[in-house]
Order: structure tokens, then C-alpha cells, then sequence
């Protein structure tokens, strides 16, 4: 069965800072991976997403994902962070496309001035 | 183009009594997933609807249900609510075999008192 792990629960950075957001993977074959983001009281909209060819990958609001198979690993990255980017963050992985998703248990993204 | 939505916005419903949530999907999917996000649990795969049929439902009991019609909306029904059931339940479209991405709507938040 597919898994997916956030070790990070929450994140805390400064306006203008770096940003990376860890997600590790379970799963026998190549999966589909995604990163969503989530206003509070929202749904969810997708950053980007990976199936294959190129490892990195660009997404939108400047953000950026880099899949690397011999860790397991797809973490999120943004140079650097604007206040609207607090919100939580969700990695997933698909079997064989975008259809039923199974969920990290997302990462809660805050912001300072 | 309209995107996934979902009604009502909110339901506020007592313990053993029946809900029912609704969900349009994007123009042209024929996908629509259901997922639930409780407090403390993530988001978990709830079921797949496809060309209407059910196609997987997840470690949910059987009192979680629902149906698609043949305009490919579709309808989750939760009888005898438990106080546990609240939650954000979000719905999900997507094209067919092969679908690369995934359409959340901004959900129903359910409470049961």
C-alpha cells in the first residue's frame, strides 16, 4: 500500500526566507506525486505535480519540487516566502494517475513579518 | 469555466439523523472523488465514483455512501450520524483513465451535535 509521510508538522519563517517542506514517499513502482495547498476553511489547489522526465519540477507561486527516487522524497521548495504563502501544505501520491489519492498529514505553514 | 463545486457550504445535523452532500464536478470529468478531513485524522480517501459506478471506497463503515448520476454529479450519504463525523468533506473531479490531475472543490463542513 501506498504511504505518504510530512515530517514536519509545522514550519515557521520570515517574510523574504527560504522555504522547504519535506515529503517522503511509499510505493513499489514510479508514483504520481503532488503538492497541494490549503487556505483555512478551503479546498484544496494544486502547486504542481510529477509523473515523470524531468526530476524538478515548477509550479505555480514560485514554487518548486524536486523528485528524487533513491530517497524516496519529493520536498517543496520556494526561494522566497510572501505572507500569503501561510496556509497548509499537502503532498500525495497516486497509483497509476491523479485518481484516489492518498494524503501526507500536511505541514501548517506560518509566516512572520 | 466553473470549477468543482459542492453544497451546502455548511450542515449542521443531529447524532443518528442522515446527511447528504452534493457535489458538481468540472464540465466534461467523469471522476468524482470524496475524501474526508476530520480534526486530527488528515484527509482520507473516502470513494471513487467513475461513468457511474462505484470503483473503490475506502476503510470507511457502510453507512458512508453515495451514488453518481448520469450528469456525472454525484451525492454522499452518511446515515446515523456520530458525533465523529464532523468534518470537512471535500469533493474531487477528474478526467478518466490516465487523469493527471485532480479538482478539489472548497468542501461541506458538517458538524453533528
Amino acid at each position: 500500500a501506498q504511504s505518504v509521510t510530512q515530517p514536519d508538522i509545522h514550519i515557521t519563517v520570515s517574510e523574504g526566507a527560504s522555504l522547504e517542506l519535506r515529503c517522503n514517499y511509499s510505493y513499489g513502482a514510479t508514483p504520481y506525486l503532488f503538492w497541494y495547498v490549503q487556505s483555512p476553511g478551503q479546498g484544496l489547489q494544486l502547486l504542481l505535480k510529477y509523473f515523470s522526465g524531468d526530476t524538478l519540477v515548477q509550479g505555480i507561486k514560485g514554487f518548486e519540487a524536486e523528485f528524487k527516487r533513491s530517497q524516496s522524497s519529493f520536498n517543496l521548495r520556494k526561494p522566497s516566502v510572501h505572507w500569503s504563502d501561510a496556509a497548509e501544505y499537502f503532498c500525495a501520491v497516486g497509483r497509476s494517475s491523479a485518481r484516489q489519492l492518498t494524503f501526507g498529514s500536511g505541514t501548517q505553514l506560518t509566516v512572520l513579518p | 469555466e466553473a470549477g468543482v463545486t459542492q453544497s451546502p457550504t455548511h450542515l449542521i445535523k443531529t447524532r443518528g439523523q442522515q446527511a447528504t452532500l452534493r457535489c458538481s464536478p468540472i464540465s466534461g470529468h467523469t471522476s468524482v472523488y470524496w475524501y474526508q478531513q476530520a480534526l486530527g485524522l488528515g484527509l482520507q480517501f473516502l470513494l471513487w465514483y467513475d461513468e457511474g459506478e462505484e470503483r473503490n471506497r475506502g476503510n470507511f463503515p457502510p453507512r458512508f455512501s453515495g451514488r453518481q448520476f448520469p450528469n456525472y454529479s454525484s451525492e454522499l450519504n452518511v446515515n446515523a450520524l456520530e458525533l465523529e463525523d464532523s468534518a470537512l468533506y471535500l469533493c474531487a473531479s477528474s478526467l478518466g483513465q490516465g487523469a493527471t490531475e485532480a479538482f478539489f472543490g472548497q468542501g461541506t463542513r458538517l458538524t453533528v451535535v
